[in-house]
């Protein structure tokens, strides 16, 4: 079973839709991170969060930690937010990241 | 900004080759990290390093790996003889020791090819 889990595995959206990316863990984590993988492979941190939740223009991640869950939503989706996005949990005694299988979005026109 | 960089960008060589990737982490940080990723698989961690030695390593992680800072800047892994199943994509990542939140910075990746 993996430790983490995302869902939808694929997710396509009409631009301007509102999008939701989950993302279940099963292990003590420190902290939960979400990332984006563009075409050619290059991952870039959009969020770190062990609480609450995080804004950064369109982009809202939320976390809740007695049910394990955190979720990542974009508002206004645009063609350009066309990624995979992946959750990854730091495993509470060390700093190594945990992958999920990441959700493939793409935002058509 | 600083940013994590990685050579080469790609790599390609023969089954049983010796293959060295190069990370230069952010300036001032101390902790770093090795992930691969399978074409079309996740990401997976392969080790961790800080203060000149490993802190933390998978079970991928066999006697063919090595890692090694060879001075102040770089971060090297090293596959001794590599197999086919080796092709990936390698990420470095660096981490600031000083901030408790340890985020990682990942570098652009070396795309791997064994043939």
């Amino acid at each position: 079973k993996n430790e983490v889990e995302q869902s939808p595995q694929n997710l396509t959206a009409q631009e301007g839709e509102f999008i939701t990316i989950n993302c279940s863990y099963s292990v003590g984590i420190s902290a939960l991170h979400w990332l984006q993988q563009h075409p050619g492979g290059g991952i870039v941190s959009l969020f770190m969060l062990s609480s609450g939740k995080k804004k950064h223009g369109r982009l809202i991640a939320t976390i809740n930690i007695q049910e394990k869950h955190s979720s990542l939503h974009i508002t206004a989706s645009h063609p350009r937010d066309s990624a995979v996005y992946i959750c990854a949990v730091r495993s509470g005694a060390t700093n190594k990241l945990i992958f999920g299988t990441g959700t493939l979005l793409a935002v058509q026109p | 900004e600083p940013e994590v960089t990685q050579t080469p960008s790609h790599q390609v060589t023969q089954m049983g080759q010796e293959v060295i990737l190069r990370c230069v982490p952010i300036s001032n940080h101390l902790y770093f990290y090795w992930y691969r990723q399978i074409l079309g698989q996740k990401v997976e961690f392969l080790v961790s390093f800080y203060n000149n030695e490993i802190s933390e390593k998978s079970e991928i992680f066999d006697d063919q790996f090595s890692v090694e800072r060879p001075d102040g800047s770089n971060f090297t892994l090293k596959i001794r003889s590599t197999k086919l199943e080796d092709s990936a994509m390698y990420f470095c990542a660096s981490s600031d020791t000083r901030l408790s939140s340890y985020e990682q910075y990942f570098g652009p990746g070396t795309r791997l090819t064994v043939t």
